[in-house]
C-alpha cells in the first residue's frame, strides 16, 4: 500500500525558531509536495520537488526552505518560525510525468507558532 | 490561469438523499481535472479524474462526477449520502507552465449528511 509519512502529527513551537518538517514516501515517487491548508483558503502549495535536489517554488515560498537529499524525503523548512505559519502542513508524492497521476498525502502536520 | 471554484463552503444532505458538491473552473487550454477527500484528521485521498472521454467519471465509495464543458463544471454527485460521506471535498485542476505535475486546488466543501 501507498504511504506518505510526515514525521509529527502535532508541533508546538516558538517565534523565530527554525522548524524542520519531515516527509517521506516508500513508492519511489519523483515529484514530492508541500501544502498548507487554512480554513476557507485551501490548499497552496509551498514549494515542490522534481527530483533529488531539485525543486521550485509554488504559490507561497516566502519564509520557508525545502531540502531533498534523498528520493523519498521532502523536508519543509521554516527558516523563522512566525505566528502566521501557524497552520497545517500537508506533504505528497506523486510519479513523475504528464501530471495527470494521483498525489498521495501524508496525514499532515498541525503546527502552532506561539 | 488555472483556478477552481467552490462556490460553497457547506452542503448539508439527509442521509439516503442524492449529494452534489459544486466544483467550476477556468482554464487555458484542456481542463484536467481531480476530486480529493478529507477525512477528519486525515490527509487527502483520491477520488475520481476526468482527463478525456465520457463526461460522466465513476470513482471511489460510490461517487461520480459529471463534466460539463458548456459550464464549465465538474460536479460531484452521488446517488444516496451516507453520514460516513461527511468529509472536506476539494476540487483540484491541473497546473500549467513549468510545473505540469501541479495541482491548483479550491477552497473546499464541507459536506455535512445527517442521519
Amino acid at each position: 500500500d501507498v504511504k506518505v509519512t510526515q514525521s509529527s502529527r502535532y508541533l508546538v513551537k516558538r517565534t523565530g525558531e527554525k522548524v524542520f518538517l519531515e516527509c517521506v514516501q516508500d513508492m519511489d515517487h519523483e515529484n514530492m509536495f508541500w501544502y498548507r491548508q487554512d480554513p476557507g483558503l485551501g490548499l497552496r502549495l509551498i514549494y515542490f520537488s522534481y527530483d533529488v535536489k531539485m525543486k521550485e517554488k509554488g504559490d507561497i515560498p516566502e519564509g520557508y526552505s525545502v531540502s531533498r537529499e534523498k528520493k523519498e524525503r521532502f523536508s519543509l523548512i521554516l527558516e523563522s518560525a512566525s505566528t502566521n505559519q501557524t497552520s497545517m502542513y500537508l506533504c505528497a508524492s506523486t510519479m513523475g510525468g504528464t501530471g495527470l497521476n494521483i498525489q498521495y498525502f501524508g496525514a499532515g502536520t498541525r503546527l502552532s507558532v506561539l | 490561469a488555472q483556478s477552481v471554484a467552490q462556490p460553497e463552503d457547506q452542503v448539508n444532505v439527509a442521509e439516503g438523499n442524492p449529494l452534489t458538491v459544486k466544483c467550476t473552473y477556468s482554464v487555458s487550454g484542456n481542463p484536467y481535472l481531480f476530486w480529493y477527500v478529507q477525512y477528519p484528521n486525515r490527509g487527502l485521498q483520491f477520488l475520481l479524474k476526468y482527463i478525456t472521454g465520457d463526461n460522466l467519471v465513476k470513482g471511489s465509495y460510490g461517487f461520480e462526477a459529471e463534466f460539463n464543458k458548456s459550464q464549465t463544471s465538474f460536479h460531484l454527485k452521488k446517488p444516496s449520502a451516507l453520514v460516513s460521506d461527511s468529509a472536506l471535498y476539494f476540487c483540484a485542476v491541473r497546473g500549467l507552465g513549468g510545473a505540469t505535475n501541479k495541482l491548483i486546488f479550491g477552497t473546499g466543501t464541507l459536506l455535512a449528511v445527517q442521519p
